[in-house]
């Protein structure tokens, strides 16, 4: 059975740094697609980053320069490094595994972690 | 604003039909496949409807998908009260860094 669990976020402040991770069972995390999500409080869903099974990783424009996504394989966790952190990311940020489909299709959710910028 | 729109709520009886939009572009809908998500008040999203219209195992036939050029549409048919939720359309744009794209959601409401 598939099961992701995110765990790291907090309350930080304007500027400051966290890292989420998100342990995974049930598959290898590095045979996979494995993207973060996040929704803003009462708002919608947004993509935040992904990491290909061969390593590339991409960003949205809005945190490009500061997140970094990563992967331990002999954890099979999944990391965010979240630097210089802004009010506006703010939100839940969910862990995903998609399909080997192209596009990728997100098909199992962990359940969230809340991350808090505010000074 | 979201790259795809959705109507941001949408309502109807239980036992009813309701039908859900997805409208994009010839980069996002118009070249890939579409996804659906459902998202029940303080969970995480679940996927309903991948490559268009297939349903993950689990998924009653209730939820149906469909695409037809740069919208995509999502059925429930047979409504009931805990199909209240929001619903996200979901896709890849390639004019987009990351990739993946998702619509703004819709709230259902089942009256």
């Amino acid at each position: 059975e598939v099961q992701l669990v995110e765990t790291g976020g907090g309350s930080i402040q304007p500027g400051g740094s966290l890292r989420l991770s998100c342990a995974a069972s049930g598959f290898t995390v590095s045979d996979n697609y494995m993207i973060w999500v996040r929704q803003a409080p009462g708002k919608g869903l947004e993509w935040v980053s992904i990491i290909y099974a061969g390593g590339p990783t991409y960003y949205a424009d809005s945190v490009k320069g500061r997140f970094i996504i990563s992967r331990d394989n002999s954890k099979n966790t999944l990391y965010l490094q979240m630097n210089n952190l802004r009010a506006e990311d703010t939100a839940v940020y969910y862990c995903v595994l998609s399909y080997l489909t192209s596009p990728p299709q997100l098909a199992y959710w962990g359940q969230g972690t809340l991350v808090t910028v505010s000074s | 604003h979201s790259v795809l729109t959705q109507p941001p709520s949408v309502s109807a009886a239980p036992g009813q039909k309701v039908t859900i939009s997805c409208s994009g572009s010839s980069s996002n809908i118009g070249d890939n496949s579409v996804s659906w998500y459902q998202q029940l008040p303080g969970t995480a999203p679940k996927l309903l409807i991948y490559d268009n219209n297939k349903r993950p195992s689990g998924i009653p036939d209730r939820f149906s998908g469909s695409k037809s050029g740069t919208s995509a549409t999502l059925d429930i048919t047979g409504l009931q009260t805990g199909d209240e939720a929001d619903y996200y359309c979901g896709t890849w744009d390639s004019s987009l860094s990351v990739g993946g794209v998702f619509g703004g959601g819709t709230k259902l409401t089942v009256l």
